[in-house]
């Protein structure tokens, strides 16, 4: 199994432009998240979804957008990226119903905004 | 809202020196509780896990925390660290049940010199 893959894992944008990172993974899993590192702040979440078609804001959801058309894909889209915005993203999956809810990471994507 | 706090943001050590960190957290439910680490240019990976029974938890690397519930901590340790523990360490929290969506303290970057 390849467990979480994002892409890309690097990229420069513009002040103004749009992109998407995707998130993919094949383990089932029906709970799926999206959360930005930055330095001294931890992870902290930007938003979820529980399942096809549900999706829900987290810590900080302002200037993303999700949805979840599928169980295996969770794509996070910047509408107009701004500097603000430069972090380093995760994409994380879980069971919906485990016990503890540990999460499985991506290896992250690396957003720098001009 | 549940927060979790790391006292240790920046830990230099030499190797064979004992570690703990400290991870205190607010919410006072059931809660699940974790610590997850991040080697250079990785992603994150579970190093231990606590959601039930003994409150002292044994997990990968000979790393171990205790959970204490009157005190709200889950403090990690290990009785001798060597340069390849030299990671951020970040202490997680979930409530045991709803949403569970998982807080992650600030971290603290460990730096084992040989």
């Amino acid at each position: 199994n390849a467990g979480v893959t994002q892409t890309p894992k690097f990229q420069v944008l513009k002040t103004g432009q749009s992109m998407t990172l995707q998130c993919a993974q094949d383990m089932n899993h029906e709970y799926m998240s999206w959360y930005r590192q930055d330095p001294g702040m931890g992870l902290r979440l930007i938003h979820y979804s529980v399942g096809a078609g549900i999706t829900d804001q987290g810590e900080v959801p302002n200037g993303y957008n999700v949805s979840r058309s599928t169980t295996e894909d969770f794509p996070l889209r910047l509408l107009s990226a701004a500097p603000s915005q430069t972090s380093v993203y995760f994409c994380a999956s879980r069971e919906r119903q485990a016990v503890s809810g540990e999460l499985f990471f991506g290896e992250g994507s690396r957003l720098t905004v001009l | 809202a549940q927060s979790v706090s790391q006292h240790n943001h920046h830990v230099i050590l030499s190797e064979a020196a004992s570690l703990e960190l400290g991870c205190n957290y607010s919410y006072g439910g059931t809660v699940n509780l974790f610590w997850y680490v991040q080697y250079p240019g990785q992603h994150l990976q579970l190093l231990l896990k606590y959601f039930s029974g003994d409150p002292l938890v044994k997990g990968i690397k000979g790393f171990e925390a205790e959970f204490i519930k009157s005190k709200f901590s889950f403090n990690l340790r290990k009785p001798s660290v060597q340069w390849s523990d030299t990671a951020e360490y970040f202490c997680a929290v979930n409530q045991g049940t709803g949403r569970r969506a998982l807080t992650f303290g600030s971290g603290t970057r460990l730096q084992v010199q040989p």
